[in-house]
């Protein structure tokens, strides 16, 4: 079956760790985001690709890092340098043809809590 | 910049009563419109879609969606809520300029029996 994978569910971190969120995809899909949800702000974006080796930063970059070394995984580090990191993160990736975006397909989610 | 305005951050309504879900968005371009829906501790879902022609859209579990132009909103109905529509549902807008998606803060749908 296609679909987004992302992991773990849960992931527990002690303050000043680095994290790695795991994100892949095997919809063959050119571009990829990462999201994440805070109870009442909805969705805000953090960082996106629309192709392999390139990324962009989105509304709230600031603590997080990104690599796109595959067409099908888009890890997400969250460094010691965010100050707020529980929430739950969602990737997503689409087409990215076209001059809009048709659709974007979503994983199910890792909740990240800090300690 | 784009926006996305949920008015409402919960609905509560009776089950097999009507609901709408209201959306205003800001744009000054043509634009991509989505409704998503989430259920508890899950990623999103899409529950309908509006790229270009008709103005009504509708999704295969009975919601629909009226792009309004001149209003620049995107509202969701049901004419009957079951208690299984009981999620979050969120409006998005594609920004043609970098690419992603811009979601509202959500209107969480609570139905009662």
């Amino acid at each position: 079956d296609g679909g987004i994978t992302q992991s773990p569910k849960y992931l527990f971190r002690k303050e000043g760790q680095n994290v790695t969120l795991s994100c892949e995809q095997n919809l063959n899909h050119d571009a990829m985001y990462w999201y994440r949800q805070d109870p009442g702000q909805g969705l805000r974006l953090i960082y996106y690709s629309q192709i392999v080796n390139d990324f962009q930063k989105g509304d709230i970059a600031e603590g997080y890092s990104v690599s796109r070394e595959k067409k099908e995984s888009f890890p997400l580090t969250v460094t010691s340098a965010q100050k707020n990191p529980t929430a739950f993160y969602l990737c997503a990736s689409s087409t990215g043809q076209g001059a809009g975006v048709s659709e974007q397909f979503f994983g199910p989610g890792t909740r990240l809590t800090v300690l | 910049a784009q926006s996305v305005t949920q008015l409402d951050s919960q609905v509560p309504v009776f089950e097999e009563a009507p609901v709408e879900l209201r959306c205003n968005y800001s744009s000054s371009v043509s634009v991509y419109l989505f409704w998503y829906v989430q259920y508890p501790n899950q990623g999103l879902q899409l529950l309908l879609k509006y790229l270009s022609g008709s103005t009504l859209v509708e999704s295969i579990n009975g919601f629909e969606a009226e792009f309004n132009k001149s209003q620049t909103s995107f509202h969701l109905r049901k004419p009957s809520v079951h208690i299984s529509d009981t999620a979050e549902y969120f409006c998005a807008v594609s920004d043609t300029g970098r690419r992603a998606l811009t979601f509202g803060s959500g209107t969480r749908l609570q139905v009662q029996p």
